[in-house]
């Protein structure tokens, strides 16, 4: 079946570097999404990774292995405007390629 | 392009009653999703369209829950007979879809329901 891990909550410090680990579990892979969700409001693209490798969008970069059924998304330089929840999302044969969605990786920035 | 639009952005309702919610996609995007998304969990699929066809329903959903796309411009989704499991924020998202891309979506702002 269609499995996808992620950390429930991090915590990390303003200025530094967080990496958010997802790992899957689909038959049939077709491309992985990360997007942020501030509490309340919609979720928001930030990344897209079909091929393995590193994909880099500024302060945020997306990983991808798919040998592994393993991706993360990497930020930098945080800001106090980062804290939000971080959405793993894949799109796979066996869900007939709708997206299925990790339960995301709520993320506190402390000054 | 003003985004994806969806209302109304809150609804309250007694158990029971029927409810309507409404969404605008991005004016050149032919796909047209639906999802729900309770709290500490990532959205819930229920349904799409491409164009005006309803192309897949979640088997999880029931037939409560009904969806149109009558142009293949707005939707939208109806909830009969509201129950209180049904309370969350409902999710409205639009793509493109053109060969060989990403079929990237884009949300809307939601509508949160709560059925007391």
């Amino acid at each position: 079946g269609q499995n996808i891990d992620q950390p429930t909550e991090m915590t990390a410090t303003e200025g530094a570097i967080v990496q958010i680990n997802c790992t899957y579990q689909t038959s049939g892979f077709n491309g992985l999404f990360w997007y942020q969700q501030h509490a309340g409001e919609a979720p928001t693209f930030l990344s897209y990774n079909v091929l393995d490798g590193l994909e880099e969008k500024g302060r945020f970069s997306s990983f991808l292995s798919r040998s592994k059924g393993y991706s993360y998304l990497l930020l930098k330089e945080l800001q106090m405007k980062d804290s939000a929840s971080y959405l793993c999302a894949v799109r796979a044969m066996d869900s007939n390629y709708q997206l299925i969605w990790g339960a995301g990786t709520k993320l506190i920035i402390k000054p | 392009d003003t985004g994806v639009s969806q209302d109304p952005r809150h609804k309250i309702t007694k158990r029971g009653q029927n409810v309507t919610f409404r969404c605008d996609p991005i004016s050149e995007h032919n796909r047209l999703y639906w999802y729900r998304q309770t709290l500490g969990q990532g959205p819930e699929f229920l349904t799409y369209f491409q164009n005006e066809a309803q192309l897949e329903k979640s088997r999880l959903l029931s037939d409560r829950f009904s969806a149109e796309r009558p142009k293949g411009s707005f939707s939208t989704l109806e909830i009969q007979r509201t129950e209180q499991g049904d309370s969350a924020m409902y999710l409205c998202a639009s793509s493109l879809e053109l060969s060989g891309d990403t079929d990237t979506q884009y949300f809307g702002p939601g509508t949160r329901l709560t059925v007391l």
